[in-house]
């Protein structure tokens, strides 16, 4: 049981590129999520899903795209990658019951040049 | 302005010392408050969760605090190791929908 899964772990891009974070859980979660931890802030939801088929928007989702066609993956793209999406990107997932606990992956550093 | 608030930002403190993180949040309607431990280069992991009804809860050397009428929380560390050293983050759910509202965390450094 591998828990929830994220690659790659570190990543550096220029402005303009594009790319996609990769999560996987293996738990059988149907709530998954990403997040964006800032130095300083709190982390902050970017897209989440709370099912096969079903993404929705979070707080910060402007220039990130998901997509949830299995309920193990829950891939994050950078469609034009810019500067300000530097930060260290977590998925996370959890299963059903609003008690029951959000398990994190291990992250990944993104620096956008 | 942040729901969740939490302090101090950061603290020092020496190995086998107490000490004790704040979190007032804003939250509403409230479902369940959960501290995590966030090690550096790594993924917040729980450490508790309380919901309305309870108002202490412990792991090991961790107890937290709720009171759901002032709307804080506390996390105590008792008998610091320098495993201790780390971020802690107060993280509050509402209960009409599945997203949680994350304060900023506070350091935690423990010293020999």
């Amino acid at each position: 049981n591998a828990g929830v899964t994220q690659t790659p772990k570190f990543q550096v891009l220029k402005t303009g590129q594009s790319m996609t974070l990769q999560c996987a859980q293996d738990m059988n979660h149907e709530y998954m999520s990403w997040y964006r931890q800032d130095p300083g802030m709190g982390l902050r939801l970017i897209h989440y899903s709370v099912g096969a088929g079903i993404t929705d928007q979070g707080e910060v989702p402007n220039g990130y795209n998901v997509s949830r066609s299995t309920t193990e993956d829950f891939p994050l793209r950078l469609l034009s990658a810019a500067p300000s999406q530097t930060s260290v990107y977590f998925c996370a997932s959890r299963g059903g019951g609003r008690r029951n606990e959000q398990f994190f992956g291990p992250g990944t550093r993104l620096t956008v040049l | 302005k942040n729901q969740v608030e939490q302090s101090p930002q950061s603290l020092i403190i020496l190995e086998g010392k107490n000490c004790t993180l704040q979190c007032n949040y804003t939250v509403s309607p409230f479902s369940n408050l959960r501290w995590y431990k966030q090690d550096t280069g790594r993924g917040p992991v729980s450490l508790t969760i309380m919901t309305f009804s309870e108002n202490t809860k412990s792991n090991g050397r961790y107890t937290a605090t709720l009171d759901a009428d002032t709307k804080q929380s506390s996390l105590h560390i008792t008998a610091s190791q320098l495993s201790d050293s780390a971020s802690y983050i107060c993280v509050v759910s509402r209960s009409n929908d599945y997203k949680l509202s994350f304060g900023a965390g506070t350091t935690v450094t423990v010293r020999a």
